[in-house]
């Protein structure tokens, strides 16, 4: 299994809801990364998470909060976003170290209205 | 085939022609790239890698070099296919942490 599996593939949601994006994988991989994708510009790395901590956060707003409960499971909380924050999430893992590729999920296509 | 020395955000190649796709890193530390390719509505696909200590590496119909003198890595597509079209993006990672850096991109698109 080589899958990195991320619900839900769409979310629309308003500026005041609170929502979860979840992301899951089997390949055992202690590395898990947010990234965040506008239209036509390469990923954002958000957040990294190493052995279920979390290791990086590139100063990312408190409104997306990330949370690893498990080695196989990723969230992203999101809570009073803008229009801005509209993107394409990605989840993606890897083996810990520094020669390993990161496998991505398909992302969740997110609008904030 | 087609070839440019610079970064370039979009490429368009004949089928049957080779495409040249290039990148310009910053990080002299950098240890590790990759070569990933996204289609539309889809997450990034892992194409191929190499490590700071080699200077080029062969996959299938994919072939990646890397000139760390000058910061530059390139990807080359073999034969290139209709199912090529995509955006291609080079990443790179430091020598002691999980950051994963993305370069720009180029689209790529194959003309029958």
């Amino acid at each position: 299994d080589t899958e990195v599996t991320q619900t839900p593939k769409h979310l629309v949601m308003g500026m005041t809801n609170k929502k979860s994006l979840k992301c899951e994988q089997h390949m055992g991989h202690r590395a898990m990364y947010w990234y965040k994708q506008k239209a036509k510009k390469p990923p954002e790395l958000m957040f990294v998470y190493s052995y279920e901590k979390l290791s990086i956060n590139e100063s990312v707003p408190s409104r997306f909060s990330p949370e690893c409960p498990n080695s196989s499971l990723l969230n992203l909380h999101l809570h009073a976003l803008q229009p801005e924050d509209s993107a394409l999430y990605l989840c993606a893992s890897s083996h810990p170290g520094v020669n390993t590729e990161a496998f991505f999920g398909q992302g969740t296509r997110l609008t904030v209205v | 085939g087609e070839s440019v020395g610079l970064h370039l955000p979009t490429l368009s190649v004949q089928e049957g022609d080779n495409s040249i796709i290039n990148c310009a890193y910053s990080n002299s530390a950098s240890d590790y790239f990759i070569w990933y390719k996204q289609e539309s509505g889809k997450g990034p696909q892992f194409i191929i890698d190499i490590r700071s200590n080699m200077d080029k590496r062969q996959g299938q119909r994919v072939t990646v070099l890397l000139n760390k003198t000058v910061k530059h890595l390139s990807l080359q597509i073999a034969a290139t296919q209709p199912g090529d079209s995509a955006v291609y993006f080079c990443a790179e990672k430091g020598s002691n942490d999980y950051k994963l850096s993305f370069g720009a991109g180029t689209t790529v698109t194959v003309r029958a």
